[in-house]
Parts: C-alpha cells; structure tokens; sequence
C-alpha cells in the first residue's frame, strides 16, 4: 500500500540554524500539506500546498518558514532561523483531491536546543 | 517547573466491548469529517470519513454518526481490541484547511 515517508524522523538543531525537513508524498496525489504538533497538544494545520504554490497558510507560518516542490516526488518545509518553540513534531500528509482523505507520514520530531 | 499541554478526555473499556469517542466541531459550513487514531509516537491513521450529506457511515467494526444540528460527530467501535489503544481525534474539513480536536485517549483493558 503506498504511504507517505519522511525524512529524517529525528533532527536536532541549535537555535538560529536553517533545517529542512523533507517528505515523499504518495505518487499520484496533488494536495500536499504540512502539520505540527507540540508534545501534548493537538496536530495544527501550517500549510496546503496544490499546482507549486501554497493554497493556504495558517498564522504559524510566518516569514521563517517555506515550502518546495523541488522535483517531482519529494516536498520539503524549511524553518530559516528555528526558535525553542519549533520543537515538535512535523507530519507531512497528502490527498488526491483538496477535499479528501489526507494520508499522514510518520512525521519528523524536531528538537531545537 | 509545571508542564503545560492538553488533558485529553479518556475513555477506559474492557475488550470485546463497545466504544464511542464524541467529537464536537465548531463550524456549521465544514462539509467533510475524518477520524484519526494516533498511536504513540506515530502520525495519524486514517479509519473512516464522512460528507456532511450524510448522518451515518460504516466500516469495519466502526461507525460515524454525523449530527450536524448539534455539530456532533461520533466515532463507534465495536468489539473493541487492544490494539484500538491510542488517541482518537477528529478533523473538520473548511475549505483547504482541515481543523483537528484535541482527541481522546482510549485504553483498552484486556
């Protein structure tokens, strides 16, 4: 069955360094879209991405984040100068349409010292 | 120091019984509900959607109940198994956006 993979599950940055944090979607999907969740707390939506472009943002994605679709199958979240409160996990997920089943990786745990 | 984060609800049953997780959503437009499950240190798992046409939907031992004159959505398991142990949350779909609550905590005692 395909699923979502990313990569690496656990990084670990010092505060002010650049990270990039990186999933494979399922082949044929089109929306993709990127999710955190604090130790404890319920997953937030960051970003939809559809078509190379973002579609929708929520106020967590400031400045310091980005997306990219560098090629055809991987889609990367870079945070630029991470803070103590990035720590959490990151799941990336992505759906056939924009209003279907999002199928989630394993997600990344990123722990910023 | 004190850590800070969500109580979630809990439910504790015994195996083999049934289970229902309860889910209120906050937006009468959302016309599309999953359920997750989230087992410790995992993503979440797809188990069953709904349209908001719609007032019920099975699947393998679990069902949706859509009630969307309360804005209620509920989440049946049947005979339920230890491995059903985990975080149970549902997600309401707007737009693009998908919103999630804060999820439940299902303990399966064997």
């Amino acid at each position: 069955e395909p699923e979502v993979t990313q990569t690496p599950s656990h990084q670990v940055t010092q505060m002010g360094q650049e990270v990039i944090l990186r999933c494979v979607p399922i082949s044929n999907h089109l929306y993709f879209y990127w999710y955190r969740q604090i130790l404890g707390q319920k997953v937030e939506f960051l970003v939809s991405f559809y078509n190379n472009e973002i579609s929708e943002k929520s106020e967590i994605f400031d400045d310091q984040f980005s997306v990219e679709r560098p090629d055809g199958s991987n889609f990367t979240l870079k945070i630029r100068s991470t803070k103590l409160e990035d720590s959490a996990m990151y799941f990336c997920a992505s759906s056939a349409t924009g209003e279907d089943t999002q199928y989630f990786g394993p997600g990344t745990r990123l722990t910023v010292l | 120091g004190e850590s800070v984060g969500l109580h979630l609800p809990t439910l504790s049953v015994q195996e083999g019984d049934n289970s229902i997780i309860n889910c209120a959503y906050s937006n009468s437009a959302s016309d599309y509900f999953i359920w997750y499950k989230q087992e410790s240190g995992k993503g979440p798992q797809f188990i069953i959607d709904i349209r908001s046409n719609m007032d019920k939907r099975q699947g393998q031992r679990v069902t949706v109940l859509l009630n969307k004159t309360v804005k209620h959505l509920s989440l049946q398991i049947a005979a339920t198994q230890p491995g059903d142990s985990a975080v149970y949350f549902c997600a309401e779909n707007t737009g693009n956006q998908f919103y999630f609550g804060t999820g439940t905590s299902l303990t399966v005692i064997p």
